[in-house]
């Protein structure tokens, strides 16, 4: 149990559907994070979140929507994804974003 | 950002220790170094942080050059449940420029 928890842990879906990836943290930090882990390749930073304010975006397509509603949830929102975005999202949050931080399992998402 | 470098693979045997070394030759005056593990269908798990010198926890113990080009993760008397992807990880201290490795694969065996 890492207090971080994401769901769904896997998601099948169209190039025209739209879905959310949810994240949730019980843990009081202020800090929370999307990062996109393919097969073969390191860890890609793609939005951090401080107090619930979106602080970086590292030049991510524009398919992919953040939403972060309160400081113990964050959203991934996803439409008209290509197969190329078939990896595994995962979440993570720390107390400040200097901080080590913790891990959900992720999403393992396939686009078809 | 700084970049990191990390072999890509290491094999061991039970109760020995392991040094994985991560050079990062463009580290920033902020920057801190952190060290993650994975396993398979899980997220990383947070082993260990430092910003110079040696940093000792109950699971690990880093160390970093006087420069701080580089970085050691000590691991002692690792056991199978050990085997895991190992990530180098140097972050500037506001947190929001962190750049993975492409991570070291370390193979424990009996």
């Amino acid at each position: 149990e890492t207090g971080v928890t994401q769901t769904p842990r896997h998601l099948v879906m169209g190039m025209t559907n739209k879905k959310s990836l949810k994240c949730e943290q019980h843990l009081g930090h202020n800090a929370m994070y999307w990062y996109k882990q393919s097969a073969k390749k390191p860890l890609e930073l793609m939005f951090v979140y401080s107090l619930e304010e979106r602080v970086e975006n590292n030049s991510v397509p524009s398919r992919f929507s953040p939403e972060c509603p309160n400081s113990s949830h964050l959203f991934l929102h996803l439409h008209t994804l290509q197969p190329e975005d078939s990896a595994l999202y995962l979440c993570a949050s720390s107390q400040e974003s200097n901080q080590p931080q913790h891990f959900g399992d992720g999403t393992r998402l396939s686009i078809l | 950002l700084a970049k990191t470098t990390q072999p890509i693979s290491m094999d061991s045997y039970e109760g020995q220790e392991v040094n994985i070394t991560c050079s990062h030759n463009n580290i920033a005056t902020n920057d801190y170094i952190t060290w993650y593990q994975q396993f398979p269908s899980q997220g990383p798990r947070f082993i260990i942080q430092g910003y110079k010198t040696k940093v000792t926890n109950e699971v690990a113990s880093l160390f970093i050059p006087a420069d701080r080009k580089s970085s050691t993760l000590s691991l002692p008397r690792v056991s199978l449940s050990d085997t895991a992807v190992y990530y180098c990880l140097v972050g500037a201290a506001d947190g929001n420029k962190l750049v993975f490795g492409a991570g070291t694969i370390l193979r424990v065996k009996s």
